[in-house]
């Protein structure tokens, strides 16, 4: 199965800040469609699991142009800039591209 | 407005049987493709199940091949979860996941999800 990492388990930062969080892939995500099929996903206490990103740069509808989706073949990105008290989460990773789909370990994004 | 609604959980002893459900609305529930996706307490998300818009087809992570069914409704909109054999591994909420549209996917709306504890 393809396996994801992300690298750092909790990321330290103030409001305003700029972060990035790193989601490592074990073999490509690209497709014969030129798509890559990794997609983000945000996790608050009490609220339902919100999908940011798919297709490794596409935001969803309503995702604030703070956060931005980067990336190909192994190696993708979730940026956030100017990050909002909000944005205080855990991020997951999620490939798509081969059944068992996976998950990455989760990121926490925790104020400094 | 898109709503998921999981129902079901609760204590089950090893060994044992449990269904979940999940009723759907605010979308036509048979244009998508529809999950199951599973957390254990503190820690991260895992993929458990997914079918196709009529449920002729489904896939399921390793780890619950075999002992999980997943099946669905149209006519009532509503996605199951037939759980056999349970294991103590098995203890997680268990959240109902909308694949996004045609093949973008990935899953666009969640549920709040229900816990379910399998303990002797």
């Amino acid at each position: 199965q393809i396996m994801l990492t992300q690298q750092a388990e909790s990321l330290w930062i103030s409001p305003g800040e700029r972060v990035s969080i790193t989601c490592r892939a074990s073999q490509s995500l690209l497709y014969t469609d030129g798509k890559h099929y990794l997609s983000w996903y945000q996790q608050r206490p009490g609220q339902t699991t919100k999908a940011l990103i798919y297709h490794a740069s596409v935001r969803t509808d309503g995702v604030p142009t703070r956060f931005i989706g980067s990336g190909s073949g192994t190696e993708f990105t979730l940026s956030i800039e100017h990050v909002q008290p909000e944005d205080f989460a855990i991020y997951y990773c999620l490939q798509t591209l081969k059944s068992p789909y996976t998950f990455g370990a989760g990121t926490k994004l925790e104020l400094k | 407005e898109v709503q998921l609604v999981e129902s079901g959980g609760g204590l089950v002893q090893p060994g044992r049987s449990m269904k979940l459900s999940c009723a759907a609305s605010g979308f036509t529930f048979s244009d998508y493709y529809m999950a199951w996706v599973r957390q254990a307490p503190k820690k991260g998300l895992e993929w458990v199940a997914s079918i196709s818009y009529e449920g002729s087809s489904t896939y399921y992570g390793d780890s619950v091949k075999g002992r999980f069914t997943i099946s669905r409704d149209n006519a009532k909109s509503t996605l199951y979860l037939q759980m056999n054999s349970l294991r103590s591994e098995d203890t997680a909420t268990y959240y109902c996941a909308r694949q996004g549209p045609g093949t973008t996917y990935y899953f666009d709306y969640w549920g709040q999800g229900v816990m379910v504890t399998v303990s002797s």
